[in-house]
């Protein structure tokens, strides 16, 4: 079955240095998202992605987020200069949805633990 | 706007009894998207079930069953004989299509521990 992979799987930072998440969705999805899990919590939306721009992002995608498709496969997650409450799960996921239909909903990958110290 | 209600923060059950996960979920669109997700010790996010707010047909798969009732918006998740396996914290979830919005709007999670 097609997976999404994210890379790092964790990523241990200094507070202020930029991090790069990396995701390749699945190949013939056209939707890309990315959600966040502080620990112990519930997931939170980020930002969606379409067609090379962003169709929708939450209060949370502040002016230190930023997202880009640099080719045809990847999908990243910039933080410019981290805090330490950006410690979380980054999920990274995509979907089909640019037929108007929903199967699963989306699809997502395993993960970015991102620690900032 | 749109909301989903996990009330259960922490389920324990001795294995093989039934549990039932409560989600209840608010939305003004008339088209909607409801799923259930798993999250295992290890992290990921596991699909486990959508639902389409015009289809209430109730799913079984396995030792899993939904329950799906526009009329009080909530939609169960019932596990059946559970197994130290089903441990883990699962996520009720609401696409509300409105204006073309695709995002994913989570409950809390409701931790599952089942106790051999």
């Amino acid at each position: 079955e097609p997976e999404v992979t994210q890379t790092p799987s964790h990523q241990v930072t200094q507070m202020g240095q930029e991090v790069i998440l990396r995701c390749v969705p699945i190949s013939n999805h056209l939707y890309f998202y990315w959600y966040r899990q502080i620990l112990g919590q519930k997931v939170e939306f980020l930002v969606s992605f379409y067609n090379n721009e962003i169709s929708e992002k939450s209060e949370i995608f502040d002016d230190q987020f930023s997202v880009e498709r640099p080719d045809g496969s990847n999908f990243t997650l910039k933080i410019r200069s981290t805090k330490l409450e950006d410690s979380a799960m980054y999920f990274c996921a995509s979907s089909e949805m640019g037929t108007g239909t929903v199967s699963k909903g989306y699809t997502f990958g395993s993960g970015t633990r991102l620690t900032v110290v | 706007a749109q909301k989903v209600t996990q009330a259960q923060t922490e389920i324990s059950v001795v294995e093989k009894e039934d549990v039932t996960l409560d989600c209840v979920y608010e939305t003004r669109d008339t088209t909607y998207y409801l799923f259930w997700y798993k999250q295992p010790p290890s992290g990921e996010l596991v699909f486990l079930i959508r639902r389409n707010s015009f289809d209430e047909q109730n799913e079984i798969s396995g030792r899993y069953s939904w329950n799906f009732q526009k009329s009080t918006s909530s939609f169960n998740f019932t596990i059946t004989a559970s197994q130290v396996v089903d441990s883990a914290v699962y996520f009720c979830a609401l696409i509300s299509a409105g204006a073309g919005s695709y995002q994913l709007t989570f409950g809390k999670g409701t931790k599952l521990s089942v106790i051999p």
